[in-house]
């Protein structure tokens, strides 16, 4: 197992601009997975990239995946007030699913 | 269920005394999380059940701590002789593992907020 490193570790913003949240880890990896928190209770599963891939969108959110670099991007488009969470990566290997979480990135959206 | 349950969602208890933190998996789910998370804080991996294998539990912060997990469904996080430190919010997880390279996508509940006065 091994956990994601987010950066910044917070980060403010208007509503309306993007958002863009990084994430390194360090042995190769299957998948990396983006999560939500909102309020400090459960977290959310956001999108989910495939080593072999190299981005992925769902809705506002745009994923990017750099094997070489080791990282990973978010980005949130259009941000909105609602989108004022926490936002952890999970990078998954071979070794097992033992699942760690980093810090996390704090995002404030401003109204 | 169509989610992780988790209870009590609140929970407040004198120093010393024992508690029971109680997680329902998703039917079906092979693995089974528990996180704490004090304020302000990440989370902190506690304990990892996988099928019938023996659980994984590195996380655990001392003995006081144990968990169990019944005929692979629900599990039990129990806290012996409770601390202050304790206080925090703890989060169940469950997983479908899909294979050693496949995706382990965690669905979690909405967690026990404990208070150790």
């Amino acid at each position: 197992s091994q956990q994601g490193e987010e950066d910044p570790q917070a980060l403010s913003i208007q509503e309306g601009e993007n958002a863009t949240m990084n994430c390194s880890y360090k042995t190769s990896i299957n998948n990396l997975q983006w999560y939500r928190q909102n309020s400090g209770r459960g977290l959310v599963h956001l999108i989910l990239i495939r080593s072999n891939e190299r981005e992925k969108h769902s809705g506002r959110l745009r994923v990017t995946l750099d094997t070489s670099k080791k990282s990973s991007s978010l980005l949130i488009t259009a941000s909105r007030a609602a989108d004022t969470a926490s936002y952890f990566c999970v990078p998954s290997g071979a070794g097992g699913f033992k699942t760690i979480f980093g810090a996390g990135t704090r995002l404030f959206v401003k109204a | 269920g169509a989610g992780v349950s988790q209870s009590p969602s609140n929970k407040v208890t004198e120093k010393g005394k024992d508690v029971e933190l109680r997680c329902d998996p998703i039917s079906g789910h092979t693995a089974l999380y528990w996180y704490r998370q004090s304020l302000g804080q990440g989370l902190e991996f506690l304990i990892y059940f996988q099928g019938n294998s023996a659980p994984d539990k590195s996380g655990l912060p001392s003995d006081r701590f144990s968990a169990e997990r019944t005929g692979g469904s629900v599990s039990t996080l129990t806290i012996q002789r409770t601390q202050q430190e304790d206080s925090a919010v703890y989060l169940c997880a469950s997983s479908l593992v899909s294979g050693p390279s496949g995706a382990n996508v965690l669905t979690f509940g909405a967690g026990s907020r404990l208070t150790v006065l």
